[in-house]
């Protein structure tokens, strides 16, 4: 299967600070990423479509001011939380369609867990 | 609307005895995808399995299968032959027709392996 990285797989950082994620399809391209978060003992919550060139789409009820997201290019998507706050403390997670066959198949970088003090 | 649901939050099963996590799906869409993932403890969310709406015969990889009945709208894993690193969280998602490869997903369902 296709692999998807995911960097830094933990951070903890200052309230008001910004945390930058990044999202990496190892060995196929993506045009389009997906941006996760997850709650304890919760299904996954879609938080964004990250289209490779162009704005991403954001899901309602998430301020895209204050997740970032920029898809630079087509292995390479980013998810910044800008002046993170303890309620911003989650699990993100990233996922990227494999293109090489019909059934569109999302593969999941391994996650961040992020914890604003 | 597209729904899924998964009506075991939680199950407990012996290990090597085989499992059912039941997934029932709502869709208007003619042509649709069926999915299968695992979450260990770790967070990583594994693909397990993928059945098409039109494929003909029930989808298998190694020690799962997918029980699809395209009338009942249902779609569960079975797992054979349990084993104890079988113990995670499983969802299941669909992918509509226009999703623009979007999931939509299932509340889960924790499973543990008992040894």
């Amino acid at each position: 299967g296709a692999v998807v990285s995911q960097h830094p797989s933990w951070v903890i950082c200052k309230s008001g600070t910004s945390v930058k994620i990044e999202c990496r399809s190892l060995d196929f391209q993506a045009t389009t990423m997906f941006w996760y978060r997850q709650f304890p003992k919760q299904s996954l919550m879609l938080m964004a479509t990250s289209n490779e060139g162009s704005k991403a789409t954001y899901e309602q009820g998430v301020e895209k001011d204050k997740f970032l997201i920029n898809h630079a290019s087509l292995t390479l998507s980013t998810l910044t939380v800008t002046s993170a706050h303890p309620e911003d403390s989650s699990f993100y997670i990233c996922s990227a369609p494999s293109t090489s066959d019909y059934t569109d198949t999302q593969y999941f970088g391994p996650g961040t867990r992020l914890t604003v003090l | 609307a597209q729904k899924i649901t998964q009506t075991q939050p939680g199950m407990f099963v012996q290990e090597k005895e085989a499992v059912t996590l039941d997934c029932t799906y709502d869709t208007s869409d003619p042509s649709y995808g069926l999915f299968w993932y695992k979450q260990p403890s770790s967070g990583e969310m594994i693909f397990l399995i993928y059945q098409g709406s039109y494929d003909q015969q029930n989808a298998t990889e190694g020690r799962y299968s997918l029980n699809f009945q395209k009338a009942r709208k249902s779609a569960n894993l079975v797992i054979s032959a349990s084993q104890l690193g079988d113990s995670a969280m499983y969802f299941c998602a669909m992918k509509g027709l226009d999703s623009n490869y979007q999931l939509i997903w299932g509340a889960g369902t924790k499973l543990i392996i008992k040894p």
